[in-house]
């Protein structure tokens, strides 16, 4: 079992808000990623980072950030929240295969 | 530019039946293979991967599933399902680089 962390799990949030998902993991992990999943849909890129100091925008444009200070931790940030961001927000760590957080379920009213 | 299609959307199943899921490619060089399971309210879970070798992969929970290079595919399959396999069911690629591509997944619900 992968330890990969997520907080909040569900999050409902009003329009305008300022969020942070935040996603930890304790294997050491170089590389970890964002991903945006709506019900029943694919997965989409968002964010990767390859480690300290390096993030990158992934394969499906997103207003989100991203910042890499320490190894562990990956937190993604919404300036303004948008009913547009309702989604669930996927973490991921890989040495190899990616391990996945339990995710984020956002609803942006 | 690379691609990861899952052509079978919803598939139901009565217990005991075989399983095969649709898992197809496009990229010309070298392929890192997965398939993760998603149970309902859970987490993505690494069922399968391939990386080299043994074209013929076994995973957890009784799948396994076939490289089949000169088909672009990636099938998973299961000999005799159960109702706990009810999951939504993903397949992915790495095409040379770090990043995952992921199909859009193929439902499967089995009925007891």
């Amino acid at each position: 079992e992968a330890d990969i962390y997520q907080t909040p799990r569900y999050l409902v949030i009003g329009t305008g808000k300022k969020i942070t998902l935040e996603c930890s993991q304790t294997m050491g992990h170089d590389k970890m990623y964002w991903y945006q999943q709506d019900p029943g849909m694919e997965l989409h890129l968002i964010h990767y980072s390859y480690g300290v100091n390096s993030t990158e925008k992934g394969d499906l444009s997103s207003e989100s950030t991203v910042s890499r200070i320490r190894t562990e931790h990956f937190p993604l940030t919404l300036e303004s929240a948008r009913p547009s961001h309702t989604s669930q927000y996927l973490c991921a760590s890989s040495e190899g295969p990616q391990y996945f957080g339990p995710g984020t379920r956002l609803l942006v009213l | 530019a690379q691609s990861v299609s899952q052509h079978n959307h919803h598939v139901i199943l009565s217990e005991a039946a075989s399983l095969e899921l649709g898992c197809n490619y496009s990229y010309g060089g070298t392929v890192n293979l997965f398939w993760y399971v998603q149970y309902p309210g859970q987490h993505l879970q690494l069922l399968l991967k391939y990386f080299s070798g043994d074209p013929l992969v076994k995973g957890i929970k009784g799948f396994e599933a076939e490289f089949i290079k000169s088909k672009f595919s990636f099938n998973l399959r299961k000999p005799s399902v159960q109702w706990s396999d009810t999951a939504e069911y993903f397949c992915a690629g790495r095409f040379g680089n770090e990043k995952l591509t992921f199909g859009t997944g193929t439902r499967l619900t089995i009925i007891p």
